[in-house]
């Protein structure tokens, strides 16, 4: 079955700085991955969707990669500000009927 | 982006008893839902594929005899833990994915509902 990593550990990174996090998958080959920000006790909110044939997207402060010689993908902040504190996860799919999920990343930004 | 709502956001029973948790879209319609289970500190495990007017759609190990799934109408599924145990104890969310006007691309997730039992 699929394999989503994604760094147990907490991210601490200092306001201003650039915020990484990966997200590793094996057994899997996805055609859409998704990152979503996760508040304590709330639902997960949509962040970015990269399909297999793109390299690279963006919104705003937010850069995702998308390497599956590698089965990884990268999740950047830039400029990461203290409201960035949160949990990001990754989910990966081959269509939109079903997403799996990592088990995500606890980035805590300080001032 | 669209909204997903869930009834109750938090609820206690007692062993053995049944809960219903729903989940609506409120401003779109969403053919397909999906209801999650989240243990603390752990990631979302998608339990089943809720399909309106069909039946729905479990993931291995999940037993459907206990998770009761039911989705209604174009904007409502809900779910029913049966037969309640401690061990059902955990965080339950929906989503769907985007209908029109919104984007297929995205999930909207509901705020999930805390189910504790005793």
């Amino acid at each position: 079955s699929q394999k989503i990593e994604q760094n147990s550990e907490a991210l601490n990174i200092q306001e201003g700085k650039t915020a990484t996090l990966t997200c590793n998958y094996t057994n899997y080959s996805p055609a859409y991955l998704q990152w979503y920000r996760q508040d304590p006790g709330r639902g997960p909110v949509f962040l970015l969707l990269i399909r297999e044939n793109e390299k690279e997207k963006r919104k705003e402060r937010l850069k995702v990669t998308f390497d599956t010689t590698l089965k990884q993908s990268l999740f950047h902040i830039t400029a990461s500000q203290p409201a960035d504190s949160a949990t990001y996860l990754c989910a990966l799919g081959r269509d939109f009927n079903k997403f799996y999920f990592g088990s995500g990343t606890k980035l805590n930004v300080k001032p | 982006g669209a909204v997903v709502s869930q009834h109750p956001s938090w609820v206690i029973c007692k062993s053995g008893t049944s809960v219903k948790i729903e989940c609506r879209s409120l401003d779109f319609q969403a053919t397909t839902m999906f209801w999650y289970r989240q243990f603390p500190k752990q990631s979302l495990m998608l339990m089943a594929t809720s399909n309106e007017g069909s039946k729905a759609t479990y993931e291995q190990g999940v037993e459907k005899d206990k998770f009761l799934i039911n989705h209604a109408s174009l904007t409502l599924s809900t779910l029913t833990v049966t037969s309640a145990h401690p061990e059902d104890s955990s965080f339950y969310i929906c989503s769907a994915p985007g209908g029109p006007p919104f984007s297929y691309n995205e999930q909207f997730f509901g705020p999930g509902t805390r189910l504790t039992v005793l």
